[in-house]
């Protein structure tokens, strides 16, 4: 069965250190998001992203965050400086329609800034 | 307020009974998503609802759209149902899911 794959599955940066999560999302598919989930709350929406570029995208994704699509497989989410309040579970997501179908979640990258 | 609410928070059952949670929502929406995430985190969907009422297994959805509200049930639960469960709804005008707190599920032996 066709899955959304994630590296790393954990990552411990200092404060202030550049991050990049990446994602391999399922292949046919066209829509790709990132969501957060800070410990003990809920799931939050960061950003979507739809023929190369963000198609909409939350009051938590400010200038720290970037993504991109580099090799028509991967898709990553750069956090540039970090911070301490950054330090969450990031998911990836994809779905071959935006809302409407079925998504597909990858395992989660936890994300512990020192 | 939050825009989907999910009842109850917290859920103990003993194996085999027949398990309701709920959802309601004050948004207008397009569709309305089920999730499992597993106590290791990683999170996997279990039904996209936009009408009516769907079964897979021993799950099954079914949603109210001029009430608001949907409901996931459990038949014959099991220890490896235990899980959170989570709703989202997707509006539609934007392209992002609201998400409920998730409901946490124990199904004792």
């Amino acid at each position: 069965e066709p899955e959304v794959t994630q590296t790393p599955s954990h990552q411990v940066t200092q404060m202030g250190q550049e991050v990049i999560l990446r994602c391999v999302p399922i292949s046919n598919h066209l829509y790709f998001y990132w969501y957060r989930q800070i410990l003990g709350q809920k799931v939050e929406f960061l950003v979507s992203f739809y023929n190369n570029e963000i198609s909409e995208k939350s009051e938590i994704f400010d200038d720290q965050f970037s993504v991109e699509r580099p090799d028509g497989s991967n898709f990553t989410l750069k956090i540039r400086s970090t911070k301490l309040e950054d330090s969450a579970m990031y998911f990836c997501a994809s779905s071959e329609a935006r809302g409407l179908g079925e998504l597909f979640f990858g395992e989660g990258s936890r994300l512990t800034v020192l | 307020k939050n825009e989907v609410e999910q009842s109850p928070q917290n859920l103990t059952a003993q194996e085999g009974e027949f398990i309701t949670i709920n959802c309601s929502y004050s948004v207008g929406i397009s569709a309305l998503h089920w999730l499992q995430q597993h106590p290791g985190g990683g999170i996997v969907s279990l039904f996209m609802l936009s009408s009516g009422k769907k079964k897979h297994g021993r799950l099954i959805a079914t949603i109210n759209i001029q009430e608001k509200h949907s409901s996931l049930h459990i038949t014959a639960s099991h220890p490896r149902d235990s899980a959170v469960y989570i709703c989202a709804v997707f509006r539609g005008s934007q392209g992002n899911l609201i998400f409920g707190k998730g409901t946490k599920l124990s199904v004792k032996p």
